[in-house]
């Protein structure tokens, strides 16, 4: 069973600036089955990133995602206001469970 | 419109039973898996409980095994979860989700959540 741990836990910025989260497995990743979520309180989280670095439907560019194997990071490159949330790491694949991290806030600095 | 619609949350005592629904629409229901996640107050994202298109098997955390069932009714494209024994570890706000593909053998990423429904276990 894969557990991720995400760092930092808080990411304080301020808009316009660089966001670098970070996501980290117990054990490699299957073929990179790795997605990222965006969630905001009161909504339904959103998804970003699956298959690692393969953005979902109708998110911006700003949003991206890299790595392989234990070690996989969310970049968003010029943070709007619209993206201060909590943003999670979940892994899948041919077998369960899924795994989540624990999330990763970005506040406003 | 994938839209996912859950209910049947509350405050329900410890020990008793509660039952959600999740309301799909937009899609072809029958042909996805589809999953429970759960957020308990102040933490993050947990996985409950998730069964393939046809409903035909089940999968649990061990948190909930034993307590909590999960099954649908794909004439009424409709995802529940029967939870038992209920404890106060199990309040949290609930969500239903949709596997992002079909017929490929594998538990995908989620690519439409619902905005949840609240469970609130007191004694």
């Amino acid at each position: 069973e894969i557990v991720l741990t995400q760092s930092p836990g808080t990411l304080s910025l301020s808009p316009g600036e660089r966001a670098t989260l970070s996501c980290r497995a117990s054990q490699s990743v299957s073929s990179n089955y790795l997605a990222w979520y965006q969630h905001k309180p009161g909504q339904a989280p959103r998804l970003l990133i699956y298959d690692a670095s393969s953005r979902a439907t109708d998110i911006p560019d700003r949003f991206s995602g890299s790595g392989s194997g234990t070690d996989f990071t969310l970049t968003i490159s010029r943070l709007e206001p619209e993206d201060f949330a909590v943003y999670y790491c979940q892994q899948y694949g041919r077998s369960l469970p899924f795994a989540f991290g624990q999330g990763t806030k970005v506040e406003i600095k | 419109e994938v839209q996912l619609l859950e209910s049947g949350g509350g405050l329900v005592q410890t020990g008793k039973s509660l039952r959600l629904s999740c309301a799909a629409s937009g899609f072809t229901f029958w042909r996805f898996a589809m999953t429970w996640v759960r957020q308990a107050p102040g933490k993050g994202l947990e996985w409950v409980s998730s069964t393939g298109g046809d409903g035909g098997d089940a999968y649990y955390a061990d948190s909930v095994k034993g307590r909590f069932t999960i099954s649908r009714d794909n004439s009424k494209n409709t995802l529940y979860l029967q939870m038992n024994s209920l404890r106060a570890d199990d309040t949290a706000i609930y969500y239903c989700a949709k596997d992002a593909q079909n017929d490929n053998g594998m538990w995908d990423w989620f690519d439409s959540w619902g905005q949840g429904t609240l469970v609130t276990v007191s004694s």
